[in-house]
């Protein structure tokens, strides 16, 4: 059983959709970071949530952090091809900065 | 000007070879790391380095050591590879404590 799992696997959707991304786990956090990962690329922070119910915005994304600091969502609005990528979750387990990260969801947009 | 640099991109070698990635940063950040990201996309940390000194070995085969010459660099030897270890293997970079990580763009390893 992994620490975070993260809904759905895989989404293909149209240019101008909107989509939701789920991070969920059993414990809880101090906080939680999303990364987006490019082909050929590493993955990139995105944000840091570390307040129950804390929502953040970033352009046409917003990342909330659940109440109970158990799970975190991802929200993208009109998504565009530029968004397609591997979207991951992580904690950070802090004794030696090890992140532990969910098993992604991999985002397609079409144009 | 690149933060996090591996090389080489790409490797491709026989089964039983022994082979090295290379990984530097001009972050001046004190914490380096080691991550393995499988066929499935799941990225999962090996080792972690702070001020040269190894501070998680996350119980990776011993055919695989790390090396910090200094607290810039971070290298990844592997010996005796095995079909297994193929994969991507991702350098990563913060400052000491729990910090955001910078990552490279990933080293892929192919074992024929």
């Amino acid at each position: 059983t992994q620490l975070l799992e993260q809904s759905p696997q895989f989404l293909s959707i149209q240019e101008g959709e909107n989509l939701t991304v789920y991070c969920n786990s059993s414990s809880v956090f101090s906080s939680l970071q999303w990364y987006r990962q490019e082909p050929g690329e590493g993955p990139v922070l995105l944000v840091t949530v570390v307040t129950g119910g804390e929502v953040k915005k970033l352009k046409r994304l917003t990342f909330q952090f659940g109440d109970a600091r158990k799970d975190s969502s991802l929200h993208i609005t009109a998504a565009q091809p530029g968004d397609t990528g591997l979207y991951l979750c992580a904690v950070n387990m802090e004794y030696g900065n090890k992140l532990v990260f969910g098993a992604g969801t991999i985002l397609r947009v079409k144009s | 000007d690149t933060a996090v640099s591996q090389t080489p991109k790409y490797l491709v070698t026989q089964m039983g070879n022994d082979k090295s990635i290379k990984c530097e940063q001009n972050l001046g950040h004190d914490t380096m790391y080691w991550y393995k990201q499988d066929s499935k996309k799941f990225l999962k940390i090996m080792f972690s380095y702070n001020n040269k000194e190894l501070i998680i070995n996350e119980t990776v085969p011993n055919r695989f050591s790390p090396k910090s010459p200094d607290k810039a660099h971070l290298n990844l030897h592997i010996n005796s590879l095995e079909l297994g270890d193929s994969a991507v293997y991702f350098c990563a970079s913060s400052q000491v404590g729990v910090q955001p990580q910078h990552f490279g763009d990933g080293t892929r390893l192919s074992i024929l």
